[in-house]
């Protein structure tokens, strides 16, 4: 199985900050790769995928970039409503496994 | 408007059999394949499979292979999960979610892009 792994698995900041997630794959996935987030009580939801393009409706200050093992993920100006879990996942091959996930929360 | 719309909350004896189901609408059933996606209390996602829209060719993962069924109606746009043979650990939220491809570039990539609202399991003696 592919293991991903994701950095930090947590970090605190505040509203308007840049914000970086990492995920780096056990091997190359060419940019088989996916972004959730996933608030408390709620469902995951699909922010990326292949790697950098926006899924329909997310906004903007989200970006994705990488490929191979290493990717990332960028909230260009963090808002109150970002305080989530973030996964990824890669597609790669089965089983789609995901990252172990990363905190964020708003100081 | 797209929706998956999963079953209620279930508690379990050990040993057990649980049978999820996660209905859909607003889209083709036959055109996407289903993946279910689980979490466990206060942990991350483990993805265990998905089945075919289609043709309900399935791929588990092996973790689950011999205890998990995946299956679909295709007359109610209904998929279904059986997990058997419950244990403590198996206690989590189950989630389906619709796996699209996003064809770009001549690959195409896949995602679950529509999920359902999740279905509590709870084995407990």
């Amino acid at each position: 199985d592919i293991q991903m792994t994701q950095s930090p698995s947590s970090l605190s900041a505040s509203i308007g900050d840049r914000v970086t997630i990492t995920c780096r794959a056990s091997k190359s996935i060419d940019r088989f790769l996916n972004w959730y987030h996933q608030r408390p009580g709620e469902a995951p939801k699909l922010l990326i995928h292949a790697a950098s393009t926006l899924q329909t409706g997310v906004p903007s200050r989200f970006s994705g970039s990488g490929s191979g093992t290493d990717f990332t993920l960028t909230i260009s100006s963090l808002q109150p409503e970002d305080s989530a879990v973030f996964y990824c996942q890669q597609s790669f091959g089965t089983p789609y496994t995901f990252g172990q996930g990363t905190k964020l929360e708003i100081e | 408007q797209v929706q998956v719309v999963q079953s209620g909350a279930e508690v379990k004896k050990p040993g057990a059999s649980v049978k999820v189901s996660c209905k859909t609408s607003g889209y083709t059933f036959k055109s996407y394949d289903i993946m279910w996606v689980r979490q466990a209390p206060g942990q991350g996602l483990e993805w265990m499979g998905w089945i075919s829209g289609y043709n309900g060719d399935t791929d588990y993962a092996q973790k689950f292979q011999g205890r998990v069924t995946m299956t679909t109606d295709t007359s109610t746009s209904t998929a279904y999960m059986e997990m058997r043979s419950l244990r403590s650990d198996d206690t989590a939220v189950y989630y389906c979610t619709r796996r699209t491809l996003y064809c770009i570039g001549g690959s195409c990539y896949s995602a679950g892009d529509v999920w359902g609202q999740g279905t509590t399991v709870t084995v407990s003696s």
